[in-house]
């Protein structure tokens, strides 16, 4: 069964760092994984989705990269700004589309 | 439609009475997930739909919840004899297809029970 964890589970960094955000992924046969934000009391927002085949991808200031061998993923975010505040959260799939649990992410101004 | 569109926004419901949650996935979309998400925890899998193939129920915590997709378009899913343990955002998400093009999810039904 696939398990994914994400790490910090909350995270508070002043405006303007540099961040990064940790998901680990148990079952390497993946898919692809996909990033979200989810803001307070709203839905899903994907940020940035790799392919099984691909170590990276970028979009602004974000980047993420997937090392599938040893499961893990990272979300780099540059220059953080106080709309960045959110939960991040992130999804692998195989046979199932696993979520994490989340980093919460609050940017301090 | 543009996205993924969930009805209602907002529910609420008196406990013990049976209630319905729409999800319309993007057109052409086959693959289609139902989660459930109660306050500040994780997403928790309820079902998932691929086209013709016989729904992943494995999530469903109960026989009071149900979930079905017609034509391979408009999902619904319905949860009966409600409890307050039910009371949570209700995510649904579509994808082209299963294993490679990511997921869009829909803004949730907000589900009460009083």
């Amino acid at each position: 069964k696939q398990e994914v964890t994400q790490i910090p589970a909350a995270l508070s960094v002043p405006e303007g760092e540099n961040l990064v955000l940790n998901c680990s992924f148990t079952d390497s046969a993946i898919y692809n994984l996909q990033w979200f934000r989810q803001d307070p009391g709203k839905g899903l927002t994907s940020l940035l989705l790799i392919q099984s085949s691909q170590r990276e991808q970028t979009s602004g200031r974000l980047n993420a990269s997937l090392d599938k061998s040893s499961g893990r993923s990272t979300l780099y975010i540059a220059a953080s700004q106080p709309g960045d505040s959110a939960t991040y959260l992130c999804a692998v799939e195989n046979e199932k589309l696993t979520f994490g649990t989340g980093t919460r992410l609050t940017i301090i101004p | 439609g543009a996205g993924v569109s969930q009805s209602p926004s907002n529910k609420v419901t008196e406990k013990g009475k049976d209630v319905e949650l729409r999800c319309d996935p993007i057109s052409g979309h086959t693959a289609l997930y139902w989660y459930r998400q109660s306050l500040g925890q994780g997403l928790e899998f309820l079902i998932y739909f691929q086209g013709n193939s016989a729904p992943d129920k494995s999530g469903l915590p109960s026989d009071r919840f149900s979930a079905e997709r017609t034509g391979g378009s408009v999902s619904t899913l319905t949860i009966q004899r409600t409890q307050q343990e039910d009371s949570a955002v209700y995510l649904c998400a579509s994808s082209l297809n299963w294993g490679g093009n990511g997921y869009t999810f829909g803004s949730g039904t907000r589900l009460t029970v009083v």
